[in-house]
Parts: C-alpha cells; sequence; structure tokens
C-alpha cells in the first residue's frame, strides 16, 4: 500500500531552471494538495485540488502551477526557480477536505 | 477565519513525566479540528480529530486531545512521555476546502 509518492526526494536547481515535482496517491482519494514547510513558519499551502481537471490557488501560489488529469496525479512545476523557493515540499490527499490528510515522505529542493 | 495557534515553540520534558502540547482555535460554529505529528525528516502522520462528541479524543501512539469549548483549546496529551515521542507537531482547522495549520511545536523528550 504505497499511499501519497512523490519523487525526487532532493533536488538542487540554478536560479531561472524549471521542473516539476511528481505526486501520485493510490487511494482514490479526491482532493489533493501541495504544502511547502519552511522553519519557523509551519506549512503553507501552495495549490489544492477537489477532484480531476479542478485545482485552485492556496496561500503562496506565486512561481507554481499545477493541473490535474486524472485522479491519482497531481505534480507541481516549478516555472523558473528562485532562492526563496528553497524548502521542503510536500504533498497530501484525503477522501474529503475536512478528512484526515496523508502525506508524502516530502521533496527538499535548494535553489542556488 | 478559521484558525488555530501554538502558543509554545517548545516544549521539553523529561521520559516518563506528561506532556502537554497546547492548541487554542478560533473557529466560526462547531470546529473540526486535527493534530499531526512529524518525525525527522519524513511527511506529517494523522495523530487524532475532533468532531463533535466525547470531548476527550483518543488517538495513535498513546496520544489524546481535550476539547474546551470554554477555552477555545485543544490541548494535546500524553501521561507518561517517551523519547521517541521528540518530533514536531502541528494542530490543524479546514478552512475553505483546506487545512491551516498551527506553527508547529517542536518536542524535545530527554531520557
Amino acid at each position: 500500500n504505497a499511499g501519497v509518492t512523490q519523487t525526487p526526494k532532493f533536488q538542487v536547481l540554478k536560479t531561472g531552471q524549471s521542473m516539476t515535482l511528481q505526486c501520485a496517491q493510490d487511494m482514490n482519494h479526491e482532493y489533493m494538495s501541495w504544502y511547502r514547510q519552511d522553519p519557523g513558519m509551519g506549512l503553507r499551502l501552495i495549490h489544492y485540488s477537489v477532484g480531476a481537471g479542478i485545482t485552485d490557488q492556496g496561500e503562496v501560489p506565486n512561481g507554481y502551477n499545477v493541473s490535474r488529469s486524472t485522479t491519482e496525479d497531481f505534480p507541481l512545476r516549478l516555472l523558473s526557480a528562485a532562492p526563496s523557493q528553497t524548502s521542503v515540499y510536500f504533498c497530501a490527499s484525503s477522501y474529503r477536505s475536512t478528512g484526515e490528510l496523508f502525506f508524502g515522505e516530502g521533496s527538499r529542493l535548494t535553489v542556488l | 477565519a478559521q484558525s488555530v495557534a501554538q502558543p509554545e515553540d517548545q516544549v521539553n520534558v523529561a521520559e516518563g513525566n506528561p506532556l502537554t502540547v497546547k492548541c487554542t482555535y478560533s473557529v466560526s460554529g462547531n470546529p473540526y479540528l486535527f493534530w499531526y505529528v512529524q518525525y525527522p525528516n519524513r511527511g506529517l502522520q494523522f495523530l487524532l480529530k475532533y468532531i463533535t462528541g466525547d470531548n476527550l479524543v483518543k488517538g495513535s501512539y498513546g496520544f489524546e486531545a481535550e476539547f474546551n469549548k470554554s477555552q477555545t483549546s485543544f490541548h494535546l496529551k500524553k501521561p507518561s512521555a517517551l523519547v521517541s515521542d521528540s518530533a514536531l507537531y502541528f494542530c490543524a482547522v479546514p478552512r475553505d476546502y483546506k487545512l491551516s495549520f498551527g506553527a508547529g511545536t517542536t518536542v524535545t523528550v530527554r531520557a
């Protein structure tokens, strides 16, 4: 039972590069979301989706894009990486928006 | 707006002593409240949730939380802490199709 799988676990980028963080879940959850975690700031929501084909912005969406073409996958794209995007990123899913969230193991991104 | 606050950045206790991690909430209507734990270099794990009913909620790993409406609090408790309970703890509340997290409390349990 894989749960929520994130790849890659670690990534180093140069300023201006683009990349995609992958997230997949095998629990048939409708709700998926991306958070970033920074020291002293807790978790901040980047984007979320309430179902395939539906996405919306969270608290800190600038510089990130998402899409939800299938129930299982919810990739996060960094369009032009900046040092301020150095962070640990977590993907999460749940059966509904007010339910228990299942988190991936995280992706640590460093932008030089 | 629905929100939670964790007034303590850090909590230090000795192994075997009671552990309390504080959370206060600001919620209109009947609140849903959650606790999550994050062990080093891991994702968050669900501990417990309050929806309605008993004010004392039991969760994973021997943790429980007490919902107190008059004090707008939802403190996480464990009667006897273990060194392995050392982790980062978050309380959370649903808000507009998402969970809003507190800033987190780092718990250190010394042997």
